[in-house]
């Protein structure tokens, strides 16, 4: 079966833009998350939703949000560009909500901020 | 606040010559600890899921062990095929959101 999605896999964005980042899970996958990947922080928590809730969001200022679909197709989105923006965006699929289950990962979204 | 701390950050391996990674973790309330692999350029991919002290799973070269306060995943007789980052993560009741370790990057040298 296919595997999850992400769009684009690289932009280049300057700063004060803003971008959006497209994620599609596993057909059936109700659970989607999203983290963020740099050298020196590691992967990080941003937000989960499921059925189209938020149901949890880690500490990432306001400029980052995200939203679920019905079909459960996922957005996240970052306003205000900074050059710390920087990073891999990584999308995450699961049948169970809030992590328990085990995460299928897209391949990313590479985003570098001039 | 759940942490993982995973060592060594880097490890180079002969092929065939087994080895240990570590994941030490400190959380509240835990309800899982994950293991990925992840290869350059690509997305972390899962290979085991452990819940309570003691437990053990196996896959192909991989053995993950678990205790109360660490895992480790063991690597039997590796291949080159098998370098890339390993991750370690765990979820808990409190925090409710996947905590991941920085990683151990593999090399396996032919």
């Amino acid at each position: 079966k296919a595997g999850v999605t992400q769009t684009p896999r690289y932009l280049i964005k300057t700063r004060g833009q803003q971008v959006t980042l497209s994620c599609s899970p596993i057909s059936g996958h109700r659970s989607v998350s999203w983290y963020q990947q740099t050298p020196g922080q590691g992967l990080q928590f941003l937000f989960e939703y499921f059925s189209e809730t938020q149901r949890n969001k880690g500490n990432f200022p306001g400029r980052f949000s995200g939203r679920q679909f019905s079909n459960s197709r996922s957005e996240m989105n970052v306003s205000t560009l900074e050059l710390g923006d920087s990073a891999l965006y990584l999308c995450a699929s699961s049948l169970a909500a809030e992590g328990t289950g085990e995460l299928f990962f897209g391949e990313g979204s590479r985003l570098t901020v001039l | 606040e759940d942490q993982v701390t995973q060592s060594p950050e880097a490890l180079r391996l002969q092929e065939g010559e087994s080895s240990s990674l570590n994941c030490s973790y400190t959380v509240s309330g835990l309800r899982g600890l994950f293991w990925y692999r992840q290869d350059p350029g690509k997305g972390p991919e899962f290979l085991f899921t452990l819940y309570s002290a003691g437990e053990e799973k196996e896959k192909e070269r991989l053995k993950a062990t678990l205790t109360k306060k660490e895992s480790f995943l063991h690597i039997t007789a590796p291949k080159p095929e098998d370098s890339a980052t390993y991750l370690c993560a765990v979820f808990s009741g409190s925090a409710r959101q996947l905590t991941f370790g920085s990683g151990t990057q593999l090399t396996v040298l032919p």
